[in-house]
């Protein structure tokens, strides 16, 4: 069973279009990130949120953190050629009592194309 | 600092042969992780160290695959008798808060053949 669910799987949009994409567990997490992925290069973080209900802008991009810190979206205005890529969300679980230690669990990601 | 390294980018194998990956972190982060990726899917967790102690290791990573870092410093992982199933990206990433995000390596593309 996959943890966290991204949707949609595929994404192609002509430039100019908003989107949203969004990304959403049965579990609660301590924090959320999202990164984007080129092909071939690995994931580059975008934004961590933290706070439930938390709203993070990003030039166009704009992510948000579910109050119950169990879902979050990234929404992208006035999409360019250059937003193409995968985008991942990550959610990150305290894996021991005390200390810092935590693990990230990705989603499949959201394959987006904008088209010129 | 240059970020992340990972070497090869690129490794072509013969199946049952042994390959080494490298992974150098950012010097300030004492969290280093090893994740695969294959096509269509997220990253999924391999190994965790925290300095140079690996404190958690995946289902996934069967007696074939072994990670080290010695000193606390750079990794290695490597996978001994590859088979096709292998075939994957190997990315590395680093942190010192882990829960505010990791650094990623550009990853080792791994072809058994």
């Amino acid at each position: 069973t996959q943890l966290l669910e991204q949707s949609p799987q595929f994404l192609s949009i002509q430039e100019g279009e908003n989107l949203t994409v969004y990304c959403n567990s049965s579990s609660v997490f301590s924090s959320l990130q999202w990164y984007r992925q080129e092909p071939g290069e690995g994931p580059v973080l975008l934004v961590t949120v933290v706070t439930g209900g938390e709203v993070k802008k990003l030039k166009r991009l704009t992510f948000q953190f579910g109050d119950a810190r169990k879902d979050s979206s990234l929404h992208i205005t006035a999409a360019q050629t250059g937003d193409t890529g995968l985008y991942l969300c990550a959610g990150a679980m305290m894996v021991r009592l005390g200390g810092s230690n935590y693990k990230l669990t990705f989603g499949k990601g959201t394959l987006l194309t904008v088209n010129p | 600092d240059t970020g992340v390294s990972q070497d090869p980018r690129h490794k072509i194998t013969k199946r049952g042969q042994n390959v080494t990956f490298r992974c150098d972190p950012i010097s300030e982060h004492n969290r280093l992780y090893w994740y695969r990726q294959t096509l269509g899917q997220g990253p999924e967790f391999l190994t965790y160290f925290q300095n140079e102690a690996q404190l958690e290791k995946s289902r996934l990573l069967s007696d074939r695959f072994s990670a080290e870092r010695p000193k606390g410093s750079f990794s290695t992982l490597e996978i001994q008798r590859t088979e096709q199933g292998d075939s994957a990206m190997y990315l590395c990433a680093s942190s010192w808060t882990p829960a505010y995000g990791y650094t990623f390596g550009s990853g080792t593309r791994l072809t058994v053949v």
